[in-house]
């Protein structure tokens, strides 16, 4: 089963709002990461956040971690049309899961201008 | 620096058909992954390799799938013989190391008749 769900699965705003992606996850984690795909080509890398860490910022994005409540948020802010993509969620794990990367189902992120 | 590159972009096989992709990781890179991703889900791990040794093939179908990466670079996978739900993209991601975030190729899209 998959170790990250994202949610909600489907997001529509107007460009220039702010757009909020959930995840949660299952069991601990050492690190968790938010991955961007637009439609049909590869995922990009942006963020990482370690499971110490509570927020980490990258330009218009911000990511926060709760590690109590076993969920992250990732937050656009003033989106444009560009940032037209689905959003993954995948965690790291510890030991025998260290280094492979559980992707949730993913949320779908529609600006419109 | 140089992504991920991965070839064939697009492949139509018959079902019961053999095919096989192409990934060659960021130079430097250790791990290597192939992912499944199904259409409308997040991608599955297949296959992860740390330099030419495997870590981790527990979710490959190894009755039709296989993979290897000779001299710790290039990676192969191969499925043989296909069926219609081995439609899919498939996806090669690199990293310096376990737990320190994949650079994804642009993946294969697999489509099964």
């Amino acid at each position: 089963s998959q170790q990250g769900e994202e949610d909600p699965q489907a997001l529509s705003i107007q460009e220039g709002e702010n757009a909020t992606m959930n995840c949660s996850y299952k069991t601990s984690i050492n690190n968790l990461q938010w991955y961007r795909q637009n439609s049909g080509r590869g995922l990009v890398h942006l963020i990482l956040i370690r499971s110490n860490e509570r927020e980490k910022h990258s330009g218009r994005l911000r990511v926060t971690l709760d590690t109590s409540k076993k969920s992250s948020s990732l937050l656009i802010t003033a989106s444009r049309a560009a940032d037209t993509a689905s959003y993954f969620c995948a965690t790291d794990g510890y030991n025998t899961n260290a280094g492979k990367s559980t992707f949730g189902d993913g949320t779908t992120l529609t600006v419109k201008p | 620096e140089a992504g991920v590159a991965q070839s064939p972009r697009y492949k139509i096989i018959e079902k019961r058909q053999s095919v096989a992709f192409w990934c060659n990781p960021i130079s430097g890179h250790a791990t290597l992954y192939w992912y499944q991703q199904i259409l409308g889900q997040g991608p599955k791990l297949l296959i992860q390799f740390q330099n030419n040794g495997v870590v981790d093939d527990s979710q490959l179908p190894k009755d039709r799938f296989s993979a290897e990466r000779l001299k710790g670079v290039d990676s192969t996978l191969k499925i043989q013989p296909a069926k219609l739900e081995d439609s899919a993209v498939y996806l090669c991601a690199s990293s310096l190391a376990p737990g320190r975030g994949y650079t994804f190729g642009s993946g294969t899209r697999l489509t099964v008749v």
